[in-house]
């Protein structure tokens, strides 16, 4: 079974500029999270998507966005870009019933503001 | 709103020594407790989960944690650490509610050297 896929790996753009990320999540998964890695603030739970509904939200401002397909694939995009938003940004997906479900990571995308 | 501290940001150890890495949670409701594992240049991997039940959680590679209700902690511990064990760990917090929506510490370098 494919793992979680983000594209692309790695980005530069220019502050204020946008941007979009996406996550193909493993096959039968209706659950994608994001989270920001940053070496100040750590890991950073941006919000979790679950069949084209956001389910939750962390705290960032609404330059942050995100959607979910029915396919469940989902993008996130980041609108007037600063140079904070520099990061590792990684998804995260599960079967996202409402027991507990094993999240499993993708290997990033690695954003470079400039 | 629960919160996570790893006091050790870095733990260097010899091969074939034990080792432990320290992680103390905050919550005011029931939580999952997880400790994860990222290699340079991916994503985060699940070493092992406490969910309920025996507070002593078994993982991969050999790891082991222990739930403490009343120190609130869920230290990790390897009885005998491999130059391959190099990496950065990281200890999360969900309440049960929301198991999604993850509560990261800042991480703890684990160096194993010869």
């Amino acid at each position: 079974k494919a793992g979680v896929t983000q594209t692309p790996r790695y980005l530069i753009k220019t502050r204020g500029q946008q941007v979009t990320l996406s996550c193909s999540p493993i096959s039968g998964h209706r659950s994608v999270s994001w989270y920001q890695q940053t070496p100040g603030q750590g890991l950073q739970f941006l919000f979790e998507y679950f069949s084209e509904t956001q389910r939750n939200k962390g705290n960032f401002p609404g330059r942050f966005s995100g959607r979910q397909f029915s396919n469940s694939r989902s993008e996130m995009n980041v609108s007037t870009l600063e140079l904070g938003d520099s990061a590792l940004y990684l998804c995260a997906s599960s079967l996202g019933g409402s027991t507990y479900n094993e999240q499993f990571f993708g290997p990033g995308t690695r954003l470079t503001v400039l | 709103a629960q919160s996570v501290t790893q006091l050790d940001s870095q733990v260097p150890v010899f091969e074939e020594a034990p080792v432990e890495l320290r992680c103390n949670y905050s919550s005011s409701v029931s939580v999952y407790l997880f400790w994860y594992v990222q290699y340079p240049n991916q994503g985060l991997q699940l070493l092992l989960k406490y969910l309920s039940g025996s507070t002593l959680v078994k993982g991969i590679n050999g790891f082991e944690a222990e739930f403490n209700k009343s120190q609130t902690s869920f230290h990790l511990r390897k009885p005998s650490v491999h130059i391959s064990d190099t990496a950065e760990y990281f200890c999360a917090v969900s309440d049960t509610g929301t198991a999604s929506k993850l509560t990261f510490g800042t991480g703890t370098r684990l160096q194993v050297t010869l």
